[in-house]
């Protein structure tokens, strides 16, 4: 069974611009999780979709958004970007919300 | 206000002793605590769950204790391998429509010398 894919594994972006993150879901699994981790940080919550509609959402400004397709793909956006926004973005999907999360290997995103 | 926290960056200790990775959180509305490991340049996988009508939950060498009233959890890696070293994330989740969302902490790097 194919893990959770995240594309692209490397980003390199100059303040201002926007970017596009993309994550393939476990076959079967509705619920697709984003993360950001920073160094030294643990992973912040970003947002959960299930069934195409935005379930939850962290404490990030507007300029992070998502969206879930109707085979369950997820991708998340960020624009205007910032030196700050320089981490880790992890997605994760699980078959329901009350089972673990299966994490990609993340989209290593550096803005100068 | 951190609702999760792992009070020790890093741990080291002795391939066949125990490990003792520990976890405090603040939010009583947390109802399910996971523990995750992560390797270097992969994301983290999934190690082993307790749900809060639980005090103890065994796995193999992997056993996680948890304590409601000082709102503690700790995982116990017996006996601790080369292979285990990693950095070990805590997790908690509350249920219902915020199921979903986990509230991490920042970690424990375990190092287990050979």
């Amino acid at each position: 069974k194919a893990g959770v894919t995240q594309t692209p594994r490397y980003l390199i972006k100059t303040r201002g611009q926007q970017v596009t993150l993309s994550c393939s879901p476990i076959s079967g699994h509705r619920s697709v999780s984003w993360y950001q981790q920073t160094p030294g940080q643990g992973l912040q919550f970003l947002f959960e979709y299930f069934s195409e509609t935005q379930r939850n959402k962290g404490n990030f400004p507007g300029r992070f958004s998502g969206r879930q397709f109707s085979n369950s793909r997820s991708e998340m956006n960020v624009s205007t970007l910032e030196l700050g926004d320089s981490a880790l973005y992890l997605c994760a999907s699980s078959r329901d919300s009350n089972s673990p999360l299966h994490f990609g290997n993340g989209t290593r995103l550096t803005v100068t | 206000d951190q609702q999760v926290k792992q009070n020790s960056p890093s741990l080291s200790v002795q391939e066949g002793r125990i490990s003792i990775l520990n976890c405090d959180y603040t939010n009583s509305m947390f109802d399910y605590f996971l523990w995750y490991k992560k390797y270097p340049a992969e994301g983290p996988t999934f190690l082993i769950s307790i749900s809060s009508i639980k005090d103890k939950n065994e796995d193999g060498r992997f056993t996680v204790f948890l304590n409601k009233s000082a709102k503690h959890l700790s995982l116990h890696i017996v006996p601790s391998q080369p292979g285990d070293s990693a950095v070990y994330f805590c997790a908690a989740r509350r249920g219902g429509t915020n199921a979903g969302k986990s509230t991490f902490g920042d970690g424990t790097t375990l190092t287990v010398k050979p």
